[in-house]
């Protein structure tokens, strides 16, 4: 079975400190592919970034850094110096290799206050 | 680029009437997805189509969805007779590459049934 966790469902934390959310996925595939997308207060889903299963280099963009670990099975998001604007629902997902089914963790409400 | 475009952004209408949702993808992409959030059950996957061929409905709820791609730049997801239990929002998405690199989203449409 295909499962993504995202067992935080909200965090609170205060501008500038660096924040990790969590994602715990379920796969028997070798080939497969994790994302994270952003849903800000607007409401669409932004897309910030993919990874394949057979690259396991972590990955930063910015203040925003990605570490997996198939070891573990996780592939958690890290937000250095966080932002009032970085307030958002964060959503993990999977996908098969030879399908374009997302499935998606049920997110992670993140605000960051002032 | 203007984006996956999404009409109407808000909808209500009573049970029983009949509500259609659009939605026009980005140019050039080939593959586009009908998702619908709600708080119980998260983003889930309606139906999606490659080169305006519907791919895999399987999850339309109930015959009384009903999605078309007639070309390219066009798609329309009906529901018929909506019920209150219908209310979510409705995300329409669009990719290259069947989404392994990520899907473009649309602002969603807000429905709600009385």
């Amino acid at each position: 079975a295909q499962k993504v966790t995202q067992a935080q469902t909200e965090i609170s934390v205060v501008e500038k400190e660096d924040v990790t959310l969590d994602c715990v996925y379920e796969t028997r595939d070798t080939t497969y592919y994790l994302f994270w997308y952003k849903q800000p207060p607007s409401g669409e889903l932004v897309f910030l970034i993919r990874r394949n299963s057979f690259d396991e280099q972590n990955e930063i963009s910015g203040r925003y850094s990605w570490n997996f670990q198939k070891s573990t099975s996780s592939f958690n998001f890290t937000i250095t110096a966080s932002q009032v604007v970085d307030s958002a629902v964060y959503f993990c997902a999977l996908v098969r290799s030879g399908t374009y089914k997302y499935i998606f963790g049920t997110g992670t409400r993140l605000k960051v206050l002032a | 680029d203007a984006g996956v475009i999404q009409s109407p952004r808000h909808e209500v209408t009573e049970m029983g009437q009949e509500v259609t949702l659009r939605c026009k993808p980005i140019s050039g992409h080939d593959y586009l997805f009908w998702y619908r959030q709600t708080m119980m059950r998260g983003l889930e996957l309606l139906i999606y189509f490659n080169n305006n061929v519907p791919i895999d409905d399987s999850g339309m709820p109930e015959d009384r969805f009903s999605a078309k791609m007639p070309n390219a730049s066009f798609s329309t997801l009906k529901i018929q007779p909506s019920e209150p239990r219908d209310s979510a929002v409705y995300f329409c998405a669009s990719s290259s590459m069947g989404g392994r690199n990520g899907y473009t989203f649309g602002s969603g449409t807000r429905l709600t049934v009385v």
